[in-house]
């Protein structure tokens, strides 16, 4: 069982602000990096660190973090940003480890 | 624009050894303190981080899988391997290679994946 904990679902209204949350005690000492994954496709990084996004990537994502929890934010949630999302970070052994991801849904 | 790309049996025997390559274009696999990691996803679950090897061959594997797994790299063709060994149906899964965890945590390009069935 994975140390970073995601609800495994998440809806949100076209247009609006969803947030996405991962709880895990390694993020008191750790950030997170997120993950988009559409059916049929890899993995595609979207966000690390404090607010770094690979190019190509909108910035209505946006992270934060307090204590055990790690937060992807969406503002103005698009309908290609219906995707599961994982994060990612290291467990207490400081091994890698993703959450179970979150499959969110725009209606 | 890195480009990763897998290759390898798509079914395996149980017990046998399962063997993936990656290969590497767009950048090379020695790129200073570049790290390179397989993670697998089993049909409809969630991402498990198998283990990195970077150019010098230093590797760390996730401790579940360590004693099965070993990750090498070949420079001189720009490729990266995974075999794990005994494998069961558990081992059944679709698997990436990426470029990661970098200095951000981050695994920045992945492969589109190979499926790996284990069965007789």
């Amino acid at each position: 069982s994975s140390e970073l904990t995601q609800d495994p679902t998440v809806s949100v209204a076209l247009g609006q602000t969803v947030r996405i949350t991962c709880q895990g005690d390694s993020f008191r000492s750790y950030l997170a990096s997120w993950y988009q994954q559409k059916p049929g496709q890899a993995p595609v990084l979207v966000i690390y660190g404090r607010n770094n996004r690979p190019s190509g990537i909108p910035d209505r994502f946006s992270v934060s973090s307090s204590g055990n929890t790690a937060s992807l934010t969406i503002t103005g949630a698009q309908a290609e940003d219906e995707a599961d999302y994982y994060c990612n970070s290291r467990d207490s052994s400081a091994n890698w480890v993703f959450g179970g991801g979150t499959k969110l849904t725009v209606l | 624009q890195v480009q990763l790309q897998e290759s390898g049996p798509g079914l395996v025997t149980p017990s046998q050894t399962l063997s993936l390559t990656c290969s590497v274009s767009g950048g090379s696999i020695n790129s200073g303190g570049s790290y390179w990691s397989w993670i697998r996803q089993h049909t409809g679950k969630g991402l498990e981080w198998i283990g990195y090897i970077n150019y010098s061959g230093n590797t760390y594997y996730n401790p579940s899988l360590k004693s099965r797994v070993t990750i090498s790299v070949d420079t001189s063709k720009n490729q990266f391997s995974l075999k794990v060994n005994s494998v069961t149906a558990a081992d059944t899964a679709r698997y990436y290679c990426a470029r990661g965890p970098g200095d951000g945590g981050d695994f920045d390009y992945w492969g589109q994946g190979t499926l790996v069935t284990v069965s007789s």
